[in-house]
C-alpha cells in the first residue's frame, strides 16, 4: 500500500524559507511518477505547487517559480519542497502527492494527510 | 494557463437525488480531465481520470463524462457520505496543472 506522509515545521517567519519533507512508503520514488505538491490556503480551493519527475527533472507552478526548489532523494525514498521568502499568502495546508501522465492512473492518485503551514511572526 | 470553470458553485440535494456537476475549460483539455472529492478535513480523493475512468474503489453511481470543453460528473443517487466539495482538474497542457474552483454538495 502506497502512503505518503509529510513533515515539518508547523510555523514560519514571513521572509524566510518553508521547507516540508514527504516521505513515500510502499513504492519506490525511481519508478515511473511524478512526485508533486498541492497546496490549499484555509477555505479555499487547491492550488498545483510544483512536481519532480522520477528522473529529477522538475515542472513549478510559474506563480511560484521563483521562490520554489522540489527536490528527489531516492536512497532516502522522499522528496521535498523549499520555498523561499514567504509571506501570509503562503499559509495553507500543503498535500504532497503521486502523479502519472502515461502509467496506470493518469491523476493524482495518492495523497498524503496534508500538514498545516503558517505564516507569521 | 488552462482556467477551469466549474458550476454550480453549491448544488443542495436530498440524499437519493441525482446530483450533476459541471466543469468548463478555457481551452481544449481533450480527455485529460480529473474529478476528486475532498470532505471537511480531508485530503481530496480520486474520483474519476481521463474523464470517464473510475479510480480503484470508486462506487459505479460516480460517472464522468465529455471531452474537450465541457465535462460532467454525475452521481446516480447521492448517499450520505456523497456531501463534500468536488474538485476538477486538467493534465492536457502544464505547467501549471490546475483545478476548478470547486462545488460542494450539500444536504437541503
Amino acid at each position: 500500500q502506497v502512503q505518503l506522509q509529510e513533515s515539518g515545521p508547523g510555523l514560519v517567519k514571513p521572509s524566510e524559507t518553508l521547507s516540508l519533507t514527504c516521505a513515500v512508503s510502499g513504492f519506490s520514488v525511481s519508478i515511473n511518477y511524478y512526485w508533486g505538491w498541492i497546496r490549499q490556503p484555509p477555505g479555499k480551493g487547491l492550488e498545483w505547487v510544483g512536481s519532480v519527475h522520477h528522473s529529477g527533472n522538475t515542472y513549478y507552478n510559474p506563480s511560484l517559480k521563483s521562490r520554489l526548489t522540489i527536490s528527489l532523494d531516492t536512497s532516502k525514498n522522499h522528496f521535498s519542497l523549499k520555498l523561499s521568502f514567504v509571506t501570509a499568502a503562503d499559509t495553507a495546508v500543503y498535500y504532497c502527492v503521486r502523479h502519472s501522465d502515461s502509467t496506470g492512473t493518469t491523476a493524482f492518485d495518492i495523497w498524503g494527510q496534508g500538514t498545516m503551514v503558517t505564516v507569521s511572526s | 494557463e488552462i482556467v477551469l470553470t466549474q458550476s454550480p458553485a453549491t448544488l443542495s440535494l436530498s440524499p437519493g437525488d441525482r446530483a450533476t456537476l459541471s466543469c468548463r475549460a478555457s481551452q481544449s483539455v481533450r480527455s485529460f480531465l480529473a474529478w476528486y472529492q475532498q470532505k471537511p478535513g480531508q485530503a481530496p480523493r480520486l474520483l474519476i481520470y481521463d474523464a470517464s475512468n473510475r479510480a480503484t474503489g470508486i462506487p459505479a453511481r460516480f460517472s464522468g463524462s465529455g471531452s474537450g470543453t465541457d465535462f460532467t460528473l454525475t452521481i446516480s443517487s447521492l448517499e450520505p457520505e456523497d456531501f463534500a466539495v468536488y474538485y476538477c482538474q486538467q493534465r492536457s497542457s502544464w505547467p501549471p496543472l490546475t483545478f476548478g474552483g470547486g462545488t460542494k454538495v450539500e444536504i437541503k
